[in-house]
Order: C-alpha cells, then sequence, then structure tokens
C-alpha cells in the first residue's frame, strides 16, 4: 500500500529557509509511470499546487514560487524534497506531498495520492 | 493561469438528498477535470479523475460529468459521511494545475 509521509520542521523564521522531505514507501520514485511533488494549503484556505518533479529530473514549479523554490529526488532513499527560500508569513501552510500520475495515464498530472500533510508555521 | 470556480461555496442537505456542485473554467480544458474530498483536519482524496471516471475504492453514489468549460460532481443519496469541503482541480495545463475554491458540505 502506497504510503507518503512527511517530515521537517513546524517553524521557520521570516526571510529563512523551509525544508521538507518526503519518504515513500509502498511503491518505487523510480517508477517512470509517476510524477511526485507538493500541494499546500494555508490554514481555512483552499490548495496551491507548487512543484512536480519526475526521478528523470525533470521538473515543473509553479510560476508564482519558481524564483523561490528547488526539489530534488533522492532514489536511493525513496524520498523527494522541496526547499522554499526567503519565507513569509505568507507560506504558512499544511504541505502535502503528493503522487501524481503520469502523462501516459491520459489525464494529465493527476494528484492521485497524498499524504498526511505538514504544518509549517513561518514567524519570529 | 486557467481559473476554476466551483459553486456553491457551501451548501446544507439532509441524507438521502441528490447534491451537485459545478465547476467552471475559464478556458476550454477538455475533459481534464479532477474532483477531490476533503474532511475536516485530512488530506484531500482523489474522488474522480478525468471529469467522469471514478477512482477505485470510491462509492458509486459519486459521478462526475462535462467537458469543456462546465462540469459537474453529483452525489446521488447524501450520506452522513460525505460531509466535507469538495475541490476540483484542472489538469489540462501541466505547468499551472489549478484547484477550484471549494465547496463546503454540511449535513442537515
Amino acid at each position: 500500500q502506497l504510503q507518503l509521509q512527511e517530515s521537517g520542521p513546524g517553524l521557520v523564521k521570516p526571510s529563512e529557509t523551509l525544508s521538507l522531505t518526503c519518504t515513500v514507501s509502498g511503491d518505487s520514485i523510480s517508477s517512470s509511470s509517476y510524477y511526485w511533488g507538493w500541494i499546500r494549503q494555508p490554514p481555512g484556505k483552499g490548495l496551491e499546487w507548487t512543484a512536480r518533479m519526475h526521478y528523470s529530473g525533470t521538473t515543473h514549479y509553479s510560476p508564482s514560487l519558481k524564483s523561490r523554490l528547488r526539489t530534488s529526488v533522492d532514489t536511493s532513499k525513496n524520498q523527494f524534497s522541496l526547499t522554499l527560500s526567503t519565507v513569509t508569513a505568507a507560506d504558512t501552510a499544511v504541505y502535502f506531498c503528493v503522487r501524481f500520475l503520469g502523462y501516459s495515464y491520459g489525464y494529465g498530472p493527476v494528484p492521485d495520492h497524498w499524504g498526511q500533510g505538514t504544518l509549517v508555521t513561518v514567524s519570529s | 493561469d486557467i481559473q476554476m470556480t466551483q459553486s456553491p461555496s457551501s451548501l446544507s442537505a439532509s441524507v438521502g438528498d441528490r447534491v451537485t456542485i459545478t465547476c467552471r473554467a475559464s478556458q476550454s480544458i477538455s475533459t481534464y477535470l479532477n474532483w477531490f474530498q476533503q474532511k475536516p483536519g485530512k488530506a484531500p482524496k482523489l474522488l474522480i479523475y478525468g471529469a467522469s471516471s471514478l477512482q477505485s475504492g470510491v462509492p458509486s453514489r459519486f459521478s462526475g460529468s462535462g467537458s469543456g468549460t462546465d462540469f459537474t460532481l453529483t452525489i446521488s443519496t447524501l450520506q452522513p459521511e460525505d460531509l466535507g469541503t469538495y475541490y476540483c482541480q484542472q489538469s489540462y495545463s501541466t505547468l499551472a494545475l489549478t484547484f477550484g475554491g471549494g465547496t463546503k458540505v454540511d449535513i442537515k
């Protein structure tokens, strides 16, 4: 059974860098059929896609966050990570790591499995 | 970016009612439309993909329809466990995935 688990600090100071890791079990992130990524949700608000990556290195970032985002994949640990630099209070959110269906399925990138989410608060 | 507009933003219905939620895209997205259910404090769960395909394990009382710019999610017979917030999402613009603002469903 596929499981995704986010980990990282729950509190980050303004202007610093937010770093999160997602550990995947029950599937290999080296599968060519899927992408892996992040979706966030500010408290009490809606969902915002942030990044999507393939183990081969192909990466897509939200245009609104592109200048501050970096992602990486560690196939040996079956993990992928996100870093968001120069954070502000607007980056306070629950961050979900997600598996996306690949293009071969014919539906575009559909987030079909989600981690439980981790709340990251930006505050001094 | 493609804007996704859901209506209503909230609704209250009785157990057994038929419930319909609509989602409109700011431009045509063919059938690249997905629906999610989010219960309080939980991660969203995929219900429908490709506008009308039911995700494995999802009860058959959930159905989706539409193409182009107008889509609907229907719950044929509302159950108590269906309370939560429902989101649509377009997967047409692959470099700028976007979600609707959500529809909160309460049980009367």
